[in-house]
């Protein structure tokens, strides 16, 4: 079993929709990220967060420490949301190593 | 503006020909890291750096070596490629361990 794992793994929206993508994880972190990736270009940093909320624009992340798991809304989806979120934790226990776990991410198709 | 450039972007090989990837970023970070990203795998660490002269091995670091003289610069070194190295590459940086990661723009590696 992966350490870090997200769901859906595919997901396709209509415009306007809302959406969420979730991530689970079984080690202990001091800080999860969540990134995104559009098809052919870079990966772009959108939210690192170690408890509690995030919002910027129409992105929201949310973290439960206890319960281990993380999500990623967008509110009132548009095509170009359309890519790869990828969510990523840093083990607690990774001392000074910068190590962070990756999930295999989930791409997003939103249509118009 | 603040960025993590990588050289070259795209690359195509042959087997045992040594290559390097550069990587720089203009943002004073002492972190750096080189990832690899495959289908179904996700990004996996293969070096690290924690400041100048400081590197250490990731996940996947056979076949790899990395140097870190300056403080901006963090090339990847394959002595020897084999075509199990082909894949998407990225270079990232961030301040300290508490950071965002800022990644560069990936640089796609065939090994023929």
């Amino acid at each position: 079993k992966n350490e870090v794992e997200q769901s859906p793994q595919n997901l396709t929206a209509q415009e306007g929709e809302f959406i969420t993508i979730n991530c689970s994880y079984s080690v202990g972190i001091s800080a999860l990220h969540w990134l995104q990736q559009h098809p052919g270009g870079g990966i772009v940093s959108l939210f690192m967060l170690s408890s509690g909320k995030k919002k910027h624009g129409r992105l929201i992340a949310t973290i439960n420490i206890q319960e281990k798991h993380s999500s990623l809304h967008i509110t009132a989806s548009h095509p170009r949301d359309s890519a790869v979120y990828i969510c990523a934790v840093r083990s607690r226990y990774g001392g000074a190593t910068n190590k962070l776990i990756f999930g295999t991410g989930t791409l997003l198709a939103v249509q118009p | 503006e603040a960025q993590v450039t990588q050289n070259p972007r795209y690359l195509i090989t042959v087997t045992g020909k040594k290559l390097t990837v550069t990587c720089s970023q203009n943002m004073n970070h002492e972190y750096m890291s080189w990832y690899r990203q495959d289908p179904g795998l996700g990004l996996r660490q293969i070096y690290y750096s924690m400041n100048v002269e400081v590197t250490d091995k990731g996940d996947v670091p056979e076949g790899y070596k990395v140097s870190r003289k300056e403080k901006r610069n963090f090339p990847l070194i394959l002595e020897s490629p084999s075509p199990n190295q082909t894949s998407l590459y990225f270079c990232a940086s961030q301040r300290t361990n508490d950071y965002e990661q800022y990644f560069g723009p990936g640089t796609r590696l065939t090994v023929t």
